[in-house]
């Protein structure tokens, strides 16, 4: 079981949009602004796509963005794209002895 | 470029030893902290152990404390994990990454598998 928790499927059509959750404790997602968001295409390796909740490195795409309230933090797609479609993992600092936790992963369709 | 290319994975039985590199161009190796994560078949990312730029500092998740050494040699730009008492559990795809600030993976090596089984 994954320390903080996605939903494990979402899916959306081209052009629209969607929203992937990732729900940890005030010890890792709600204590710290330091969740990233991962996206992982088959046989791939895994990809930054936002750091510190918000930030996009350079190279990625502005239709993709984050966010936080409380203890959730958040991965927004806009005018989705058949490229999207990949398994997506967010992560947080933790205050625990595990330094970082991840989530167990959402697997994003372009229907 | 950043290029971050592991080697050394394989077929090993359960109870024995692997040794892992990650050769890093493109960058100034020394500068960073590393890291290793772990993908299960089928499963999701796994931490499994940092070190400092200089060596000086290394943390591990508690599954693989006394198992696992991470280290790394500046000079060859290159990080190292020595496994020891391989489990079954342990089959996965190993990936070294750069760690920027918190938290943050900014760059991966393509992985290399490793697999626990007599």
């Amino acid at each position: 079981q994954s320390a903080l928790t996605q939903p494990a499927s979402v899916s959306g059509s081209p052009g629209q949009s969607i929203t992937i959750s990732c729900t940890g404790t005030s010890s890792d997602v709600g204590g710290y602004n330091y969740v990233s968001w991962y996206q992982q295409h088959p046989g791939k390796a895994p990809k930054l796509m936002i750091y510190e909740v918000s930030n996009r490195p350079s190279g990625v795409s502005d239709r993709f963005s984050g966010s936080k309230s409380g203890n959730t933090a958040s991965l927004t797609i806009s005018g989705l794209q058949a490229e999207d479609e990949a398994d997506y993992y967010c992560s947080s600092y933790t205050s625990s002895s595990t330094y970082v936790v991840f989530g167990g992963g959402t697997k994003l369709t372009v229907l | 470029e950043v290029q971050l290319v592991e080697s050394g994975g394989g077929l090993v039985q359960p109870g024995g030893s692997l040794r892992l590199s990650c050769a890093a161009s493109g960058f100034t190796f020394s500068t960073y902290w590393m890291s290793w994560v772990r993908q299960a078949p089928g499963k999701g990312l796994e931490w499994l152990a940092n070190i400092k730029q200089d060596g000086s500092e290394k943390y591990y998740v508690d599954s693989v404390k006394g198992r696992f050494t991470i280290s790394r040699d500046n000079a060859y730009n290159s990080l190292y994990l020595q496994m020891n008492s391989l489990r079954a559990e342990d089959t996965a795809v190993y990936y070294c990454a750069r760690l920027s600030d918190y938290a943050n993976f900014d760059y991966w090596g393509q992985g290399t598998l490793v697999t626990v089984s007599s």
